[in-house]
């Protein structure tokens, strides 16, 4: 059974500052979510990915998958990345479950 | 990608009463998940719901306080019955992506129960 864990758990910033949430799970894998849920709850994805690194905007994801460890990276933080931050596992077959991190909840004060 | 639509988006309700949520997607798919987020915690699996057959149900949740229908590919409904202030959740559907590595989520449902 895969355990997807992050860190840290709550995140407080001020607007401007460099934030990174980790992931590290047990399992190999081939790919690796990583996911916002904003105050209202609706998820969306930000990030697939399965090695090296991919930008959109000021969002940075990193993953090494023989250490089985991701970042999630935000720079100059803004007080709307205010979220819930989540990894997520894919199934290693179709018809299995994604398994999800607990959750990395993030404030950016302005 | 897929969109997701649920109804309600919100809803307060009182103990001992059932809500019905609704979720449409915006195309066929086999399997919809229905999850539940309670307050400060992850992502729970509540069922699969596939179309022609009985929902699956992971450990901990049952039909009878969970009920699920499947009509068609593209919508899907579920149940909360006999509502207790602890079903106080975000309750969520989602999909799989077509090559099953991608999930797409509903925009959610946040209930109360007084």
């Amino acid at each position: 059974k895969n355990e997807v864990e992050q860190s840290p758990q709550n995140l407080t910033a001020q607007e401007g500052e460099f934030i990174t949430i980790n992931c590290s799970y047990s399992v190999g894998i081939s790919a690796l979510h990583w996911l916002q849920q904003h105050p209202g709850g609706g998820i969306v994805s930000l990030f697939m990915l399965s090695s090296g690194k991919k930008k959109h905007g000021r969002l940075i994801a990193t993953i090494n998958i023989q250490e089985k460890h991701s970042s999630l990276h935000i720079t100059a933080s803004h007080p709307r990345d205010s979220a819930v931050y989540i990894c997520a596992v894919p199934p290693h077959n179709y018809g299995q479950n994604f398994v999800f991190g607990p959750g990395t909840r993030l404030s950016v004060l302005p | 990608s897929a969109v997701i639509s649920q109804k309600p988006s919100r809803d307060i309700c009182q103990r001992g009463t059932s809500l019905t949520i609704q979720c449409q997607v915006d195309s066929q798919v086999t399997m919809m998940f229905w999850y539940r987020q309670q307050p400060g915690q992850s992502l729970t699996l509540i069922a699969t719901a596939n179309q022609g057959s009985e929902a699956t149900y992971e450990s901990g949740f049952v039909i009878d306080k969970f009920p699920i229908s499947r009509p068609n590919l593209t919508f899907s409904t579920l149940t909360v019955s006999n509502m207790s202030p602890e079903d106080s959740s975000i309750y969520l559907c989602s999909v799989y992506g077509l090559a099953g590595r991608e999930q797409y989520f509903g925009p959610g449902t946040r209930l109360t129960v007084t």
